[in-house]
């Protein structure tokens, strides 16, 4: 079974650009979640999609935007880029079910993408 | 606000001796705890997991710990091996949301 992948897996863009991540989950899986990693916030949670619609969000700015594909395939989104959003971007995927059962919350993360920003 | 702290930014531990990675959290209402390992330039994998409505969950060498009344959890790792060398991230789920520590860098010294 193949693994989640993200790409481009490095990237580096300019302040004020805009970038677009892509994230393939675990085929049958529809749960893909987004992350932030940074050595000063450790890893923090930007969005969950599940079956096409954004379940859960964290408190990062509108800047930060995604969407899910009908095949679940997902795409990260950052506008006007800061040098702040240097970070690994990193994609989970799950076959998690909803509120109150948790026999899959285990996320299998993809390699993450490595985005800096100069 | 961090819900979850993992207070040690790292720990070293020679080989063959035990682990003890520690995390706190400040909602009572986290209803599962989760710890995952990650090596440089991979994605996290998940290691092992716990209920709220548990106080210990066991997985070969890893062994989780949970103290409810003092909201701490806590994963031993015994033997400590050269490949237990990682970060590790211990995280709580509410509501459908899971929110991350810091992590903690385990140094495993031969």
């Amino acid at each position: 079974k193949a693994g989640v992948t993200q790409t481009p897996r490095y990237l580096i863009k300019t302040r004020g650009q805009q970038v677009t991540l892509s994230c393939s989950p675990i085929s049958g899986h529809r749960s893909v979640s987004w992350y932030q990693q940074t050595p000063g916030q450790g890893l923090q949670f930007l969005f969950e999609y599940f079956s096409e619609t954004q379940r859960n969000k964290g408190n990062f700015p509108g800047r930060f935007s995604g969407r899910q594909f009908s095949n679940s395939r997902s795409e990260m989104n950052v506008s006007t880029l800061e040098l702040g959003d240097s970070a690994l971007y990193l994609c989970a995927s799950s076959s998690k079910i909803r509120s109150g059962q948790y026999p899959n919350t285990e996320a299998f993360f993809g390699q993450g993408t490595r985005l800096t920003v100069v | 606000d961090q819900q979850v702290k993992q207070n040690s930014p790292s720990l070293s531990v020679q080989e063959g001796r035990i682990s003890i990675l520690n995390c706190d959290y400040t909602n009572s209402m986290f209803d599962y705890f989760l710890w995952y390992k990650k090596y440089p330039a991979e994605g996290p994998t998940f290691l092992i997991s716990i209920s709220s409505i548990k106080d210990k969950n066991e997985d070969g060498r890893f062994t989780v710990f949970l103290n409810k009344s003092a909201k701490h959890l806590s994963l031993h790792i015994v033997p400590s091996q050269p490949g237990d060398s990682a970060v590790y991230f211990c995280a709580a789920i509410r509501d459908d949301k899971i929110i991350f520590g810091k992590g903690t860098r385990l140094h495993i010294l031969p």
